[in-house]
């Protein structure tokens, strides 16, 4: 099991341009959620996809996008990029069990490292 | 809306003394509450989680946290420490119903010979 992974690792944009980061879930995971973590800072969450849909939204502006696929990989394209928008970007997948309600675990991939210049 | 406070952000120590890392939290709905650790240049590992029951938890590595409602705080400890626990530490809670999480600003352990 290859566990969540992300591509690009690292990334060099600058100011204005958009950037599209891509993640796949562990194996049997169905809802992707992203976050945003600044340099000394902890992860902030941006949105949670499941079932092709954006599920919940965090405290960020609609330059943050996402896509759910068919077989739950999961895209964030951030656009007209801010030298704020510098950080790790993190995917986190869990398995929601029918609908249920009761906690199921987050793993989290390795991150993109988005640089703005 | 939930915060997460963590007051220590860089926690010194040498190696075999005992550490605690102060977690506080603050929300209107029932939550989950989770320790993860962060080495270099890797993603979040869980550390170990509160869901319910025994408000006493336990890693598979030493370290422990404790729920306090009443304080609304969920703070680790381990009794002796490695070089290997050097790492950041991020505490986290989720509400219940959803599967969002909210991170503290993390405590960087750094553990001494």
């Amino acid at each position: 099991d290859a566990g969540v992974t992300q591509s690009p690792t690292h990334l060099i944009k600058t100011r204005g341009q958009q950037v599209t980061l891509r993640c796949s879930p562990k194996s049997g995971h169905d809802t992707v959620s992203w976050y945003q973590q600044a340099l000394g800072q902890g992860p902030q969450f941006i949105f949670q996809y499941y079932e092709e849909e954006e599920r919940q939204r965090g405290n960020f502006p609609d330059r943050f996008s996402g896509h759910q696929f068919p077989n739950y990989s999961s895209e964030l394209n951030v656009n007209a990029l801010l030298l704020g928008d510098s950080a790790l970007y993190l995917c986190a997948s869990s398995s929601v069990s029918g609908g249920s309600s009761l906690y199921n675990e987050q793993f989290f991939g390795p991150g993109t490292r988005l640089t703005v210049l | 809306a939930q915060s997460v406070t963590q007051l220590d952000s860089q926690v010194p120590v040498f190696e075999e003394a005992p550490v605690e890392l102060r977690c506080n939290y603050s929300s209107s709905v029932s939550v989950y509450l989770f320790w993860y650790v962060q080495y270099p240049n890797q993603g979040l590992q869980l550390l170990l989680k509160y869901l319910s029951g025994s408000t006493l938890v336990e890693s598979i590595n030493g370290f422990e946290a404790e729920f306090n409602k009443s304080q609304t705080s969920f703070h680790l400890r381990k009794p002796s420490v490695h070089i290997s626990d050097t790492a950041e530490y991020f505490c986290a809670v989720s509400e219940i119903d959803f599967n969002k999480f909210y991170f503290g600003s993390g405590t960087k352990l750094n553990v001494k010979p």
